[in-house]
């Protein structure tokens, strides 16, 4: 199985700020990669998919990029309903798997 | 649009069975995909496989390989997540999800069913 490896587990940030939150593949996953995000209490929702494509509704603050092995979520101009779980997950070689995990708080 | 509404808590003792529902409306069911996803208290989530929808057949990550089911009422558009002989390690939520797009991008979600196991 291919191993997913995010970084970092949690993250404080103020508001405004830009984030970024990092995902490692153990092998090439040719940019199948999903992010998504979860809230407190609710279950997750897709952001991203094929490493850099925005989900629909999705705000434009979000961005993914990335290839290879290694690939990356970037939150622009933080606002407070960002505070949330965020996931990455690849769909390149079953069965699909995810990362750890970044807890987003607010500083 | 696609709404995937799920059953209610559940609290049983270990060694019993539970059965989750997923009910799909907004797309012809037979369409996608049902995946199912496990997440612990306070932990990630872990892909535990998904079930062919037109077919009825079942794949199963290796860690959900024997103890849990998934099956198809295709006449109610829901699917099902049995979990049978519950062992503590089995108390989380468990979602199940869509993709309408790209295979293996879950884009929709139920909101999640959560199980106890207690003695």
């Amino acid at each position: 199985d291919i191993q997913m490896t995010q970084s970092p587990a949690s993250l404080s940030a103020s508001l405004g700020e830009t984030v970024t939150i990092e995902c490692r593949a153990s092998e090439d996953i040719y940019s199948n990669l999903a992010w998504y995000q979860q809230k407190p209490g609710n279950s997750p929702q897709l952001l991203i998919y094929d490493a850099n494509s925005l989900a629909d509704g999705v705000p434009s603050r979000f961005s993914g990029s990335g290839s290879g092995t290694q690939y990356s979520l970037k939150i622009n101009s933080l606002q407070s309903e960002d505070v949330a779980s965020y996931f990455c997950q690849q769909y390149n070689n079953y069965p699909w798997t995810f990362g750890g995990g970044t807890k987003l708080e607010l500083k | 649009q696609i709404q995937l509404v799920q059953s209610g808590p559940e609290l049983k003792k270990p060694g019993e069975s539970v059965k989750i529902s997923c009910k799909a409306s907004g797309y012809t069911f037979t369409n996608y995909g049902m995946y199912w996803v496990k997440q612990a208290p306070g932990q990630g989530l872990q892909y535990m496989g998904w079930i062919n929808t037109e077919t009825g057949k079942p794949t199963y990550a290796d860690d959900f390989k024997g103890r849990f089911v998934f099956f198809l009422e295709t006449s109610a558009s829901t699917a099902y997540l049995q979990i049978n002989n519950l062992k503590n390690e089995d108390m989380a939520t468990y979602f199940c999800a869509t993709n309408s797009g790209y295979e293996g991008v879950m884009d929709a979600w139920g909101q999640g069913a959560s199980v106890t196991v207690s003695s």
